[in-house]
């Protein structure tokens, strides 16, 4: 089993939708929780951290269940420019991270 | 300031040459990275310098040479590689380990 798995997608979605993407990880000790968005031919950049309470920023909530082991994002009223790849990144305590295979979400006018 | 530079933006060798990537952080970050990504998959880790010294070489073949001068500053050595190297070669920093990275915008590296 990979150590964190997304489903790849693509979610094309219209403008204005709510979409939701899950991650789960393997490894019940991880103690960091993050998303990145990565435009293509572009690097990854921070979206949000994820928190153990849940958090949001705008339009963008992060949730995580750490029983049942995965993390997800909310993006509420899509905009063309939310098209980017999605990833999930985890890591261990004092250890370093571990990208998921990424999310792939277009926006369509 | 929160902004990782890396240089060159774009290079193509031959699999003879020697080149160096540079990368450089002003955020006081003790921890800098060096990942590998090819087209559609995640970026996968390379090496991770941490109070400028090396603390993870994730069993990356000695044509690539890591070197941290200073904390603000991180290179990546490059001799005799191999078409199958190239490849977006991202840097990124931390506060310290498992905290959010930052990323530079990355050196598109072509190996002919």
């Amino acid at each position: 089993r990979k150590e964190v798995e997304q489903d790849p997608g693509p979610f094309n979605v219209p403008e204005g939708a709510t979409v939701a993407f899950n991650c789960t990880y393997s490894n019940s000790a991880s103690q960091s929780f993050f998303w990145y968005r990565q435009d293509c031919r572009k690097e990854p950049k921070l979206l949000m951290s994820v928190y153990s309470s849940g958090n949001e920023d705008g339009r963008f909530t992060a949730q995580l269940n750490r029983a049942s082991q995965y993390i997800s994002l909310l993006i509420r009223d899509s905009k063309l420019s939310d098209s980017a790849t999605y990833l999930c990144v985890v890591t261990l305590y004092g250890q370093n991270f571990v990208f998921g295979p990424g999310t792939r979400l277009s926006v369509l006018p | 300031d929160t902004e990782v530079t890396q240089t060159p933006k774009h290079l193509v060798m031959g699999m003879t040459n020697k080149k160096s990537l540079k990368c450089e952080q002003h955020m006081g970050h003790r921890a800098m990275y060096w990942y590998k990504q090819k087209a559609k998959k995640p970026p996968e880790l390379m090496f991770v310098y941490s109070y400028e010294k090396l603390s993870i070489n994730e069993s990356v073949p000695s044509r690539f040479s890591p070197e941290c001068p200073n904390s603000s500053l991180l290179n990546l050595h490059l001799h005799a590689l191999q078409p199958e190297d190239s490849a977006l070669y991202l840097c990124a920093s931390s506060q310290a380990s498992a905290n959010e990275q930052f990323f530079g915008p990355g050196t598109r590296l072509t190996v002919l």
